[in-house]
């Protein structure tokens, strides 16, 4: 059964940093690509970042390039992503995500639980 | 960026309705389209992928068609578990984009 369950999640001032996790079982990790997916409160889903399964090709959203960066341990199964000056529109609960594949070009088929990061003063 | 238009935004419906959403891209993105079930509180749940492979697991009531810009998700008899807020997806190029979600109500 895949398992996706992110941590890390918390409420910080603006300004801030903070690292999220995403531990992954139940699929070979290496073979997928994994995504974060956000949603701040009361509104859409918001696609933040995509890295493929070697780690080697990283996507970012205009809103996030130059502050987050995604990254993964194949070793660990793990994905996280670094979050460095974290705004209040940056307030959302954020989603480890996975695709089918590794290439980052095939659909997404799980989505974990979320965590819920809150930038406020 | 490939802009994501769903319609309509909400929508009221009754047991055993069948309900249509629509998604359209603002350009050609094949058959690279998902649909996925949010209920409040939940992560979302996947649906369809290519626009029109069930996902495993998911009933055969949900159905999905279309290929290049014009997309739709069709409950063939919409059931008391399927109140819930629906999105599209394309993940034909990046960044991939939501469209603004479809919340179906009674």
């Amino acid at each position: 059964e895949v398992q996706l369950l992110e941590s890390g999640g918390g409420l910080l001032q603006p300004g801030g940093s903070l690292r999220l996790s995403c531990a992954a079982s139940g699929f070979t990790f290496s073979s997928c690509a994994m995504n974060w997916v956000r949603q701040a409160p009361g509104k859409g889903l918001e696609w933040v970042s995509t890295i493929t399964g070697s780690g080697d090709t990283t996507y970012y959203a205009d809103s996030v390039k130059g502050r987050f960066t995604i990254s993964r341990d194949n070793f660990e199964n793990a994905l996280y992503l670094q979050m460095h000056s974290l705004r209040a529109e940056d307030t959302a609960v954020y989603y480890c995500v996975k695709d089918r594949g590794d290439s980052g070009y095939y659909p997404i088929d799980y989505w974990g639980q979320g965590t819920l990061v809150t930038v406020s003063s | 960026a490939i802009q994501m238009t769903q319609s309509p935004s909400s929508l009221s419906a009754s047991v055993g309705d069948r309900v249509t959403i629509v998604c359209r891209a603002s350009q050609d993105i094949r058959n690279d389209l998902g649909w996925f079930q949010q209920k409040p509180g939940k992560a979302p749940k996947v649906l369809i992928y290519a626009a029109s492979t069930l996902q495993s697991g998911v009933p055969s009531r949900f159905s999905g068609s279309g290929y290049g810009t014009d997309f739709t998700l069709t409950i063939s008899s919409l059931q008391p578990e399927d109140f819930a807020t629906y999105y599209c997806l394309q993940d034909y190029n990046y960044p991939r984009t939501f469209g603004q979600g479809t919340k179906v109500e009674i």
